[in-house]
């Protein structure tokens, strides 16, 4: 069963600012929500994690409201090598410690 | 080592065949995932391994796929009489601890049945 729901795919162009959000209705007090980025032919790699409010680093913001129903990636001026694919996680509900990736969201970034 | 490691990193093998794909973790990482991924989907969790616990095998498509990890350390997930559907990229990761949200990925094997 799907935990997380987030666009199929989302299409944006150079230098723009792009925002993928996730919902998470089942989240559990303790968990964190965590984003993933995937290029082709390539395992996922971590890029941020939060448990409210806000978190930025040097790649993206996530933005999380006070239910924390649902989270924002941010990415910044977007270029075209962050074409990949973006994977929202939290825990499972009930304690499952195993990462469970969704489809994740597919971001194509155009000239 | 620096990262995890997967090898081989292409594999083609007759149908029926049997196949073994190796991950070497980060070093100190206690948990172990493999997860298994077909083109344009997601990753599909096959099997974790957590210290010296007996590992959750939850995932794992049907009796012929099984994983070992060996000291702690390096796991190999074993596939018997390969099938076409089996034909995937299977990832490896680790993380430092059971809980911690951040994975490492290794760059995966990608299975060809033919």
């Amino acid at each position: 069963l799907a935990k997380t729901t987030q666009p199929i795919s989302m299409d944006s162009y150079e230098g723009q600012e792009v925002n993928i959000t996730c919902s998470h209705n089942n989240i559990a007090t303790n968990d964190y929500i965590t984003w993933y980025q995937q290029f082709p032919s390539q395992g996922p790699r971590f890029i941020i994690q939060g448990y409210k409010t806000k978190v930025t680093n040097e790649v993206a913001s996530l933005f999380i409201p006070a239910d924390r129903k649902s989270s924002t990636l941010s990415l910044p001026r977007v270029s075209l090598s962050d074409t990949a694919v973006y994977y929202c996680l939290v825990r499972e509900s009930g304690g499952s410690y195993i990462p469970t990736f969704g489809r994740g969201t597919s971001l194509i970034v155009h000239p | 080592g620096a990262g995890v490691s997967q090898s081989p990193s292409n594999k083609v093998t007759e149908k029926g065949k049997d196949v073994e794909l190796r991950c070497d973790p980060i070093s100190g990482h206690t948990a172990l995932y493999w997860y298994r991924q077909s083109l344009g989907q997601g990753l599909e969790f096959l099997i974790y391994f957590q210290g010296n616990s007996a590992p959750d095998k939850s995932g794992l498509p049907s009796d012929r796929f099984s994983a070992e990890r060996t000291g702690g350390s390096v796991s190999t997930l074993t596939i018997q009489r390969t099938q076409q559907e089996d034909s995937a990229v299977y990832l490896c990761a680790s993380s430092l601890s059971r809980g911690d949200t951040e994975a490492f990925f290794g760059q995966g094997t990608r299975l060809t049945v033919v």
